[in-house]
């Protein structure tokens, strides 16, 4: 069955600290594996989209990666602000032509000064 | 820059109800999705929909749900006889094929 888990589910860190998120995908063959920022009762917003040819996507101070062998991709985050508290979804497009996305639980990050 | 705009923001309805929710995706877009989320679950995908049809539909969109997409620009959501269970944010998303997401509708049913 194809599945997205995600880890830790839930993470608080300081403030100006990095923190790293996890994935583990089952779905296969894939299209491509996305991270999506989400606040409490909006919509996700994209951060990073990388293909399975893709090692590594950077966007601001934010980094996934991807390695399509383990099928893990991690999104790193860099000097921590406030703002970043929201929750951190790995979502990963089957192949085929439908564009469907599968989505992680999640990681809720909290951000505290 | 666009977005994929949704209404109500909120909607709350009787069990046993039809409720009918809005869309309107990136004018552009070819590819439109619902998807919902009920309460501290993961985001499932419902439908979606290219050249005026269903494309591929997940086990939750049964006879009780359909899409239509009524006048070249809107994209609904129409739920029959809505359940207790139906209580959700439902997102609508547009692609072309890069995705994006509506702000969602909050549907609560009582």
């Amino acid at each position: 069955k194809n599945q997205v888990e995600q880890s830790p589910q839930s993470l608080i860190i300081l403030e100006g600290k990095n923190c790293t998120l996890q994935c583990n995908y089952t779905v296969s063959p894939f299209s491509n594996l996305r991270w999506y920022k989400q606040d409490t009762g909006r919509g996700p917003v994209s951060l990073t989209i990388m293909t399975f040819s893709e090692n590594t996507k950077s966007n601001g101070r934010y980094t996934a990666t991807l390695d399509a062998d383990t099928k893990q991709s991690s999104l790193h985050i860099t000097a921590s602000q406030l703002s970043d508290s929201a929750s951190y979804i790995c979502v990963v497009s089957p192949s085929g032509n439908t564009g469907k996305l599968i989505f992680g639980q999640g990681t809720t990050l909290q951000v505290k000064p | 820059e666009p977005e994929v705009t949704q209404t109500p923001s909120h909607q709350v309805t009787q069990m046993g109800q039809e409720v009918i929710l809005r869309c309107v995706p990136i004018s552009n877009h070819l590819y439109f999705y619902w998807y919902r989320q009920i309460l501290g679950q993961k985001v499932e995908f419902l439908v979606s929909f290219y050249n005026n049809e269903i494309s591929e539909k997940s086990e939750i969109f049964d006879d009780q749900f359909s899409v239509e997409r009524p006048d070249g620009s809107n994209f609904t959501l129409k739920i029959r006889s809505t359940k207790l269970e139906d209580s959700a944010m439902y997102f609508c998303a547009s692609s072309a094929p890069g995705y994006t997401f509506g702000s969602g509708t909050r549907l609560t049913v009582v």
